[in-house]
């Protein structure tokens, strides 16, 4: 089965720095999320991207954050400065047109 | 605001037993949903899923009802397998998955042996 595919699977960073988490999701999808979990709480959804614009963001997705798909393969979220509460799984998913969303392993961010 | 709401945290059941997990939701623009079955350090991986216009959906040893009325969903394992041990996330979709899904915060199984 195809793969959505996340580097790294996990990120220490110190608070204030930047961090760019990257995603390669699958190739003929056209529909692109990202998704975090806070340790012990649910999946909550950050972004949506389809026809290389945000489509749908959460209050989540501040002026920190942003979402980028550089070339026709990778798809990233960049977070400005990262803070303490930053610290999550974060999925990256994609999907075709009206079908269920596929997601990857995760990266796990670590803020200190 | 929990639009979708999965009320037991947690469910143990005897491998070879049926599992029934439980998902509620409020919203009703919501037409399409899905469980997902996630495994620590693992990303969410797919399940089963049904549109609004069924009132089930069967896949081997899962199946999925839905009553719109009651704005109620419920996933069934049947038998219940030691491997199926993991957390079962509810999630919903306002229109045919394309769009975001919101999660419900997950119910966990034990399947013993």
């Amino acid at each position: 089965e195809p793969e959505v595919t996340q580097t790294p699977s996990h990120q220490v960073t110190q608070m204030g720095q930047e961090v760019i988490l990257r995603c390669v999701p699958i190739s003929n999808h056209l529909y692109f999320y990202w998704y975090r979990q806070i340790l012990g709480q649910k999946v909550e959804f950050l972004v949506s991207f389809y026809n290389n614009e945000i489509s749908e963001k959460s209050e989540i997705f501040d002026d920190q954050f942003s979402v980028e798909r550089p070339d026709g393969s990778n798809f990233t979220l960049k977070i400005r400065s990262t803070k303490l509460e930053d610290s999550a799984m974060y999925f990256c998913a994609s999907s075709a047109e009206g079908a269920r969303a596929f997601f990857g392993q995760g990266t796990r961010l670590t803020v200190v | 605001d929990q639009q979708v709401k999965q009320n037991s945290p947690s469910l143990s059941v005897q491998e070879g037993r049926i599992s029934i997990l439980n998902c509620d939701y409020t919203n009703s623009m919501f037409d399409y949903f899905l469980w997902y079955k996630k495994y620590p350090a693992e990303g969410p991986t797919f399940l089963i899923s049904i549109s609004s216009i069924k009132d089930k959906n069967e896949d081997g040893r899962f199946t999925v009802f839905l009553n719109k009325s009651a704005k109620h969903l419920s996933l069934h394992i049947v038998p219940s397998q030691p491997g199926d041990s993991a957390v079962y996330f509810c999630a919903a979709s306002p229109q045919g998955g394309s769009e975001k899904l919101v999660f419900g915060k997950g119910t966990k199984l034990t399947v013993n042996p």
